[in-house]
């Protein structure tokens, strides 16, 4: 089973460009969230999805930002018209689906460095 | 919302002697708390979570401490090794997991 999968692990945008960043939860994982984590800093909750809908997006930026999950493949996060303050590291993480066996862990993806010149 | 606060911020102690981070929370809904492990450009691993039902976990080296009624939570580490070496975040989730807030890390160094 493989774990959370990140692509692209490095990504390098110029100001004013856009950015795509895919999340492939573990299998069986129906819930992703976004954690964006600036250096030597803490990881920030961004956004909660589950399979074509946003549960909670109370952490992501109002503009620029938007997140998807939709029914057929990854999760994605897009970053239009990014600016130097956009550079960071995106995690993702996955959860199962709610029940017994849902110990509330999260796995978290390899994270996708962002740098903006 | 939900609002964690770790420290220290940085932690450095020799080989072998113990580790103890603390964090606290603000809501006393929040009943679900992860440690999380980062290694420098690898991604965060749980290494053990409590619940509000209960007031410490053992595992090995590393224990947690909860104290609902203050509103922390800490983590210890005995016998610390330079594997040790990393960021540990804690956390807090309310609810039936739909978010989960982190402290700000804690970077342990362990000198041999």
């Amino acid at each position: 089973n493989a774990g959370v999968m990140q692509n692209p692990r490095h990504l390098v945008r110029r100001r004013g460009q856009e950015a795509r960043l895919r999340c492939s939860p573990m299998k069986g994982h129906s819930h992703v969230y976004w954690y964006r984590q600036l250096p030597e800093e803490g990881l920030k909750f961004m956004v909660y999805l589950q399979k074509e809908n946003i549960i909670d997006e109370s952490g992501m930026p109002k503009e620029r930002f938007s997140a998807e999950f939709p029914k057929e493949g990854p999760s994605i996060l897009r970053i239009q018209q990014v600016v130097r303050g956009d550079s960071a590291a995106y995690f993702c993480a996955s959860s199962p689906d709610r029940g017994r066996t849902n110990t509330g862990e999260l796995f978290f993806g390899e994270g996708s460095r962002l740098t903006v010149l | 919302g939900e609002n964690v606060e770790q420290h220290p911020s940085t932690l450095s102690v020799q080989e072998g002697d113990s580790a103890v981070i603390k964090c606290t929370y603000s809501d006393s809904a929040s009943n679900y708390f992860p440690w999380y492990k980062q290694e420098l450009g690898k991604r965060p691993q749980l290494i053990i979570d409590i619940r509000s039902n209960v007031g410490e976990k053992k595992d090995q080296r590393i224990a947690v401490t909860l104290n609902k009624t203050a509103k922390h939570f800490s983590l210890h580490i005995t016998e610390t090794q330079p594997e040790d070496s990393a960021v540990y975040f804690c956390a807090a989730s309310i609810g039936n997991f739909n978010k989960f807030y982190f402290g700000s890390g804690t970077k342990l160094n362990v000198k041999p």
